[in-house]
């Protein structure tokens, strides 16, 4: 079983500062998912990136694939008390037909405002 | 809100029981996904369905089990409760069942084994 082990496990940190969050695996992925879970409710998909080395901006979050797609960051500049939740990687280890998801240990943030 | 409905929200059941959770995919979901998450575990794929059939299996004990019915609902059974079985389960719906397909949570149903 392919293993996605994310650093730092927890982060406090204060509104305006910036954090990176590190995704680490042994394995090659087809692709690798970043999500966000808050309380009591589910995951959602914040991004997906497919080639290696790619980089995305969504607002304040920058995502980059690592080149050998093994391995992913988050970059977030000038958190905000509203990115507070577990932030989670998931690689997809499925391939064709299927969409078989590993998911990472994850990386729970809080944002003091 | 995704659109993945999930019941029931919260399970409170004794040890040796059998329960049954259920999944209303988003409309016009094929595919549905259950995970698994807990505290020491993490967020665990069980299994997918696609159109009614199994498309791909996890880490799913053998004591449960999971269907997709022709209306496309899923239901995943869990029998012989153990303390360990205490957590929340997801249900997840994508268009297709294919790689690179944006999967959607459901809010969980929370699992309590006493």
């Amino acid at each position: 079983t392919q293993l996605l082990e994310q650093s730092p496990q927890f982060l406090s940190i204060q509104e305006g500062e910036n954090l990176t969050v590190y995704c680490n695996s042994s394995s090659v992925f087809s692709s690798l998912q970043w999500y966000r879970q808050e309380p009591g409710e589910g995951p959602v998909l914040l991004v997906t990136v497919v080639t290696g080395g790619e980089v995305k901006k969504l607002k304040r979050l920058t995502f980059q694939f690592g080149d050998a797609r093994k391995d992913s960051s988050l970059h977030i500049t000038a958190a905000q008390p509203g990115d507070t939740g577990l932030y989670l990687c998931a690689g997809d280890e499925g391939g064709g037909a299927t969409n078989k998801l590993i998911f990472g240990t994850g990386t729970l943030l809080a944002v003091q405002p | 809100d995704s659109g993945v409905t999930q019941t029931p929200k919260h399970l409170i059941t004794a040890t040796g029981q059998r329960v049954t959770l259920r999944c209303s995919p988003r409309s016009g979901d094929l595919s549905v996904y259950w995970y698994q998450q807990s505290l020491d575990q993490g967020l665990q794929f069980l299994i997918q369905y696609y159109n009614g059939e199994e498309r791909a299996k996890g880490n799913i004990l053998e004591r449960f089990s999971a269907q997709q019915f022709p209306d496309l609902h899923s239901e995943l059974n869990l029998s012989s409760l153990e303390l360990g079985d205490s957590a929340l389960y997801f249900c997840a719906s994508s268009v297709v069942g294919g790689t690179g397909n944006t999967i959607y949570f459901g809010e969980g149903s929370w699992l309590t084994v006493v």
